[in-house]
């Protein structure tokens, strides 16, 4: 119940193309879901976050679509470019209560070629 | 703010000995956790602190690890004895409030031959 899991495993797009990661969650207490993007040799960084109270949220090219009754998440890269090459994760957790930590999916490594 | 500052970088040690990685969290924040990430098993908790005491230490994989934080800038993730399966990197993160907002810090890739 506290897994999440995430796919592809990995993607390949070309420039210009959409990349779409999907992540689903089993834990209906879930009520935080954000996105982490990382660079090789660095640390995971915030990408993009979303609240189960919206379906859709947008930050430039990035979009989290949500699906409540699904338990399902999506990131969306629009016009991928070869800068978005990176592993991306998703993740959730309940921030009542006193669960304070982040579940991760498993990451997305995403090739951008050119 | 210098960000989440983990020491050291890079570490090569033979199994056996002793491993100390070293986290400084960003000032102020109240959370602070510690993930092993391979290539395996992706990104894994392996302990947490709020204001200074452990709260979650189900995912430390066995008694040879042990941390501490024995104050609100500094925490430190041993390994004695260290296996060849210890190697990974791991990632010390700090927030202000559980569960959002992490700022993680670049890691510590731990190779045990």
């Amino acid at each position: 119940q506290q897994q999440v899991k995430q796919s592809p495993q990995s993607l390949i797009v070309q420039k210009g193309g959409i990349s779409i990661i999907n992540c689903a969650y089993e834990n209906t207490a879930f009520d935080y879901f954000p996105w982490y993007q990382q660079f090789p040799g660095k640390g995971p960084a915030l990408l993009i976050a979303i609240r189960p109270d919206v379906s859709e949220k947008k930050e430039g090219r990035f979009t989290i679509s949500f699906n409540k009754s699904a338990k399902q998440f999506s990131l969306h890269i629009m016009d991928s470019q070869p800068g978005d090459s990176a592993t991306y994760f998703c993740a959730a957790s309940m921030r009542s209560g006193s669960q304070g930590n982040l579940i991760f999916g498993k990451g997305t490594k995403l090739s951008v070629k050119p | 703010d210098a960000g989440v500052i983990q020491s050291p970088r890079h570490e090569v040690t033979e199994m056996g000995q002793e491993v100390t990685l070293r986290c400084k969290p960003i000032s102020g924040h109240d959370y602070l956790f510690w993930y092993r990430q391979t290539m395996m098993r992706g990104l894994e908790l392996l302990i947490y602190f709020n204001n200074n005491v452990p709260i979650d230490d189900s995912g430390m994989p066995e008694d040879r690890f042990s941390a501490k934080m024995p104050n609100a800038s500094f925490s430190t993730l041993k390994i004695q004895p260290s296996e060849p399966r210890d190697s990974a990197v791991y990632f010390c993160a700090s927030t202000l409030q559980g569960g959002f907002g992490y700022t993680f810090g670049s890691g510590t890739r731990l190779t045990v031959v």
